[in-house]
C-alpha cells in the first residue's frame, strides 16, 4: 500500500529560477495539503486542494507561489523566481475527507537556493 | 489568531520512565487533535489522534483529550532510545487546515 509519494526529494536551485514540487496521494485520497518548515521552525499550512479546486490557500504566500491538483496527475507547487528564504522542507499530506480525518505525510522535499 | 502551543523541551527522559508531553491550544471550535512524531530530518508520522474528551491508549502511547480545558496531552510509556524525536501537537482549525505546535524535543537517555 503506496503512501503519499514526492518528488524531487531534494532540489537545489539558483535565485531567480523555479521550482515545481510534485505529490501524490496515498490510494484512495482525494485530500492534499501542502506544508512548509522552515529551519528550526514548526510546520506551516500552505494550501488545501481537492481535484481541480484550491479549497483553502489562505497561508500561501500571496506572490510567486500557485498550487493546483488536476484531475489526472500529481498535485504541484510552483515556487516562482525562488529567493533564498524560499529554502525549507515542503511536505505534502493527504487524507481521505477532512475535519476529522487523518493526514498522512509524504517525505517531503528539501529545497535549497542558492 | 489561533494557536497550539506545546513546549519546547528538550524533554529528558530515563530509559524505561514515562514521558509526558502538553499542548494547549486557542480554538473552542477544533474537533480533531493529532500527535505526529518527527524524527530529524524526516517527516512528521501519526502517532495518535483523539476526537472525545477523555484518555486513548494505543501500545505504549495514551492520548488525553479536555476540551473544556483546551488541553491534550500524550504520554509515552517505558520510553526507548527509538522515542528520542521531536513530538508535534497538531489541531485540526479549519476544513482540514492543521495547526502545529512548536514541537517538544524528547531524549530519552540510557
Amino acid at each position: 500500500n503506496a503512501g503519499v509519494m514526492q518528488n524531487p526529494r531534494h532540489l537545489v536551485r539558483r535565485r531567480g529560477q523555479e521550482a515545481r514540487l510534485r505529490c501524490s496521494p496515498m490510494k484512495g485520497h482525494s485530500h492534499v495539503y501542502w506544508y512548509r518548515q522552515l529551519p528550526e521552525e514548526g510546520l506551516k499550512f500552505m494550501v488545501y486542494l481537492q481535484k481541480e479546486n484550491i479549497i483553502d490557500e489562505s497561508g500561501m504566500p500571496k506572490e510567486r507561489f500557485s498550487a493546483e491538483f488536476p484531475k489526472e496527475g500529481p498535485s504541484i507547487l510552483r515556487i516562482q523566481q525562488v529567493v533564498r528564504g524560499d529554502s525549507a522542507a515542503y511536505f505534502c499530506a493527504s487524507s481521505r475527507g477532512t475535519t476529522t480525518d487523518t493526514q498522512y505525510f509524504g517525505p517531503g522535499t528539501r529545497l535549497t537556493v542558492l | 489568531q489561533k494557536e497550539v502551543e506545546q513546549n519546547s523541551g528538550p524533554l529528558s527522559v530515563p530509559e524505561g520512565a514515562i514521558a509526558s508531553l502538553n499542548c494547549t491550544y486557542s480554538d473552542r471550535g477544533s474537533q480533531s487533535f493529532f500527535w505526529y512524531r518527527q524524527y530529524s530530518g524526516k517527516s512528521p508520522e501519526l502517532i495518535m489522534s483523539i476526537y472525545s474528551n477523555g484518555d486513548k491508549e494505543d501500545g505504549r502511547f495514551t492520548a488525553q483529550l479536555n476540551k473544556a480545558s483546551q488541553y491534550v496531552s500524550l504520554l509515552i510509556r517505558d520510553s526507548q532510545p527509538s522515542d528520542s524525536a521531536t513530538y508535534l501537537c497538531a489541531v485540526n482549525i479549519d476544513w482540514g487546515k492543521l495547526q502545529f505546535g512548536a514541537g517538544t524535543q524528547v531524549v530519552v537517555t540510557p
